[in-house]
């Protein structure tokens, strides 16, 4: 079964600094989807970034990039430039190929991001 | 495009009762999936309906029921109530193509349930 570990339960960063999530996860697959998704008080859980394992080249979307070592089975999120909206809950996610039958997303124990002004 | 709704947004129910619970998902998408958010147990997956037939099922209790109607948009209905079940529970939606990149979930803003 895959499993995704996040190891840090919670984190805190200047405002405009740069931070650092830490995602590592366990399968047998050659291909699969990982996600970040960041998840405010709100509780609306929001997609922050995919990869998808076959690509080599590291997704980015804005200040979010990741750092995705496929060997390792590590799947980093980086912030840059952190604001305070960025605070929230964040949850690492795995997904196996796309067929039927395997929508199924496995979550992390997430990590809380504190911005501190 | 409207995102995914979910209604209702808040229930207190008490324990023994039923309760059924609805999501739209985006226009497009025909996959729905259900996921049960608590503080012990985290986020756990429930089941995935994708043209009205369930295709994938977590390790609940059969108290625990879904379907999906001609038009995607699903329900999640669990009987006889129990305290533990007590949770935020999240509905996504995707476009589960066979093939492509497109198989990324995007969800609801949750109905939160209490259980007296």
């Amino acid at each position: 079964a895959q499993t995704v570990t996040q190891s840090q339960p919670e984190m805190s960063v200047q405002e405009a600094e740069t931070v650092t999530l830490s995602c590592t996860y366990d399968t047998s697959e050659s291909d699969y989807y990982l996600f970040w998704y960041k998840q405010p008080p709100s509780r609306q859980m929001i997609l922050v970034i995919r990869q998808e394992a076959y690509k080599q080249q590291n997704a980015t979307e804005n200040r979010f990039s990741v750092n995705f070592q496929k060997a390792a089975k590590s799947f980093s999120l980086k912030i840059s430039d952190s604001q305070l909206g960025d605070a929230a809950m964040y949850f690492c996610a795995y997904t196996p190929p796309i067929k039927f039958g395997n929508e199924k997303l496995t979550f992390g124990t997430g990590t809380r991001l504190t911005i501190i002004p | 495009k409207a995102g995914v709704t979910q209604t209702p947004r808040y229930l207190i129910k008490t324990r023994g009762q039923q309760v059924t619970l609805s999501c739209s998902p985006i226009s497009g998408h025909r996959s729905v999936s259900w996921y049960q958010q608590t503080p012990g147990q985290g986020l756990q997956f429930l089941f995935e309906y994708f043209s009205e037939t369930q295709r994938n099922k977590g390790n609940f209790p059969g108290r625990f029921s879904g379907r999906q109607f001609s038009n995607s948009r699903s329900e999640m209905n669990v009987s006889t109530l129990e305290l533990g079940d007590s949770a935020l529970y999240l509905c996504a939606s995707s476009l589960a193509r066979l093939a492509g990149a497109q198989n990324t979930q995007y969800f609801g803003p949750g109905t939160r349930l209490t259980v007296l």
